[in-house]
């Protein structure tokens, strides 16, 4: 069964740096993930696909504070310079033949 | 700009059905799979169904096949998903979203999402 585990929440100070993790399920660590942010009482919006081999392609508008990189079966979302605005729900995102599969979601919240 | 625009939810009984619309622009609608994505109140998100550039083909997720279809307008710029034998279950916010160009998998633009209520 495919599934990807996320911490439940996580917490940072304002100006300062945290890292999200996403775990890849057994037989899955080589898969790719996308994360999302979902800021409250919106949509969530693309941030970027990051690869088994740590390289990551982020959407339209994303800024630079936001970066990716990946070991072994994990897969990371690095938010630098943290801004009040970051605190949101971050969700990371795989895919297999026919189906899409989202991970429980990790509330950041920013301090 | 791309923008995806749900719309058609709403307050439905039990057994009830509803069909949700998502108008795209801002891209060659014809040219992108397509999927809707639910979230239940305080929950997380949870993919439902997909559908591919030309409406070929379709797959949904074990809890709701048999009763939901998703489907396509390309000529109208349309995606559509309809509900059948609603449950309270169903209860969620629903979102359209895009798959990325070439099918790669993650999905890269996301619609405001419209909320269903399934209650007597």
């Amino acid at each position: 069964q495919f599934v990807l585990t996320q911490s439940p929440s996580a917490s940072a100070s304002l100006g300062a740096s945290v890292k999200l993790t996403c775990t890849l399920s057994s037989g899955h660590s080589r898969y790719a993930i996308a994360w999302h942010q979902q800021q409250p009482e919106k949509g969530p919006r693309y941030l970027m696909k990051v690869n088994s081999d740590g390289s990551h392609i982020k959407g339209d508008g994303i800024p630079d504070r936001f970066s990716g990189s990946s070991s072994g079966a994990e897969r990371y979302l690095t938010i630098s310079s943290l801004q009040s605005e970051d605190e949101a729900e971050y969700y990371c995102q795989s895919w297999d033949t026919g189906f899409r599969v989202f991970g429980g979601g990790t509330k950041l919240t920013v301090l | 700009e791309v923008q995806l625009v749900e719309s058609g939810g709403g307050l439905v009984q039990p057994g009830g059905s509803l069909r949700l619309s998502c108008a795209a622009s801002g891209f060659t609608f014809s040219s992108y799979w397509m999927h809707w994505v639910r979230q239940a109140p305080g929950k997380g998100l949870v993919w439902v169904s997909l559908i591919n550039d030309d409406g070929s083909r379709t797959i949904h997720a074990d809890s709701v096949k048999g009763r939901f279809t998703i489907s396509r307008d390309n000529a109208k710029n349309t995606l559509y998903l309809q509900m059948n034998s609603l449950r309270a279950e169903d209860t969620a916010v629903y979102y359209c979203a895009r798959d990325s160009p070439h099918v790669d998998g993650e999905l890269d633009y996301w619609g405001q999402g419209t909320l269903v209520t399934v209650s007597s």
